[in-house]
């Protein structure tokens, strides 16, 4: 069973840069995708972006000047940076794994299928 | 961007009831069409993908139909577990959205 787990400060600063790592246990981080998705308090769910195993990126062009997702294979883990936040960044965010029938860039991966438990960042001025 | 329209954002439903809750696309999907599950307080689950298909482990009662912009879930039995939100998504292209969620409380 494919298991994710979030990690990293609960509190940034305002301005400041924003750093999540997803590791990745009871399966490889080869041959598929992987995402980030967040939620703001008692609001509905937005997609950041996603890397492939390989390292190809895709982000939602509403973040995209500020967010950077890489992959490390050998760590078996993926990381999102976004740079420049404010309040409105506030939110739990959840790494997943995206899948679908093909999961080579630049097919676009279909859906989340796993999914960490979560993690809140509240951005402080 | 695709906008994705859920109705109703939130409905109340007796144990037993059979719910049906409404996505659609501002333009074409096709099949691409995902539904999820979340309850308070933890991520959300993937309950079906490609409009039709049910994921593993996920209960019979739920089914999912619909193409081109207008998709439905439908709960067909609605047990205590199924009070919960959920959500569809997306995946026809860049960025991928989800709807705005749809509550279901209980009567």
């Amino acid at each position: 069973q494919v298991q994710l787990q979030e990690s990293g400060p609960g509190l940034v600063k305002s301005s400041e840069t924003l750093s999540l790592t997803c590791s990745v246990s009871g399966g490889s981080i080869n041959n598929y995708c992987w995402g980030w998705v967040r939620q703001p308090p008692g609001k509905g769910l937005e997609w950041i972006g996603y890397v492939y195993y390989s390292g190809s990126t895709n982000y939602n062009p509403s973040l995209k000047s500020r967010v950077t997702i890489s992959v490390d294979t050998s760590e078996n883990q993926f990381s999102l940076q976004l740079s420049s936040v404010t309040a409105a960044d506030t939110a739990v965010y959840y790494c997943a794994r995206v899948n679908g029938d093909v999961v080579e860039p630049p097919a676009i991966p279909d859906y989340f299928d796993y999914w960490g438990q979560g993690t809140l960042v509240t951005v402080s001025s | 961007d695709i906008q994705m329209t859920q109705s109703p954002s939130s409905l109340s439903a007796s144990v037993g009831d059979r719910v049906s809750i409404t996505c659609r696309a501002s333009q074409t999907v096709k099949t691409y069409l995902n539904w999820y599950q979340q309850k308070p307080g933890k991520a959300p689950e993937l309950l079906i993908y490609a409009a039709s298909n049910l994921q593993s482990g996920v209960p019979s009662r739920f089914s999912g139909s619909g193409s081109g912009t207008d998709f439905t879930l439908t709960i067909s039995s609605l047990q205590p577990e199924d009070f919960a939100t959920y959500y569809c998504q997306h995946s026809y292209s860049i960025p991928l959205t989800f709807g705005g969620g749809t509550k279901v409380e209980i009567k």
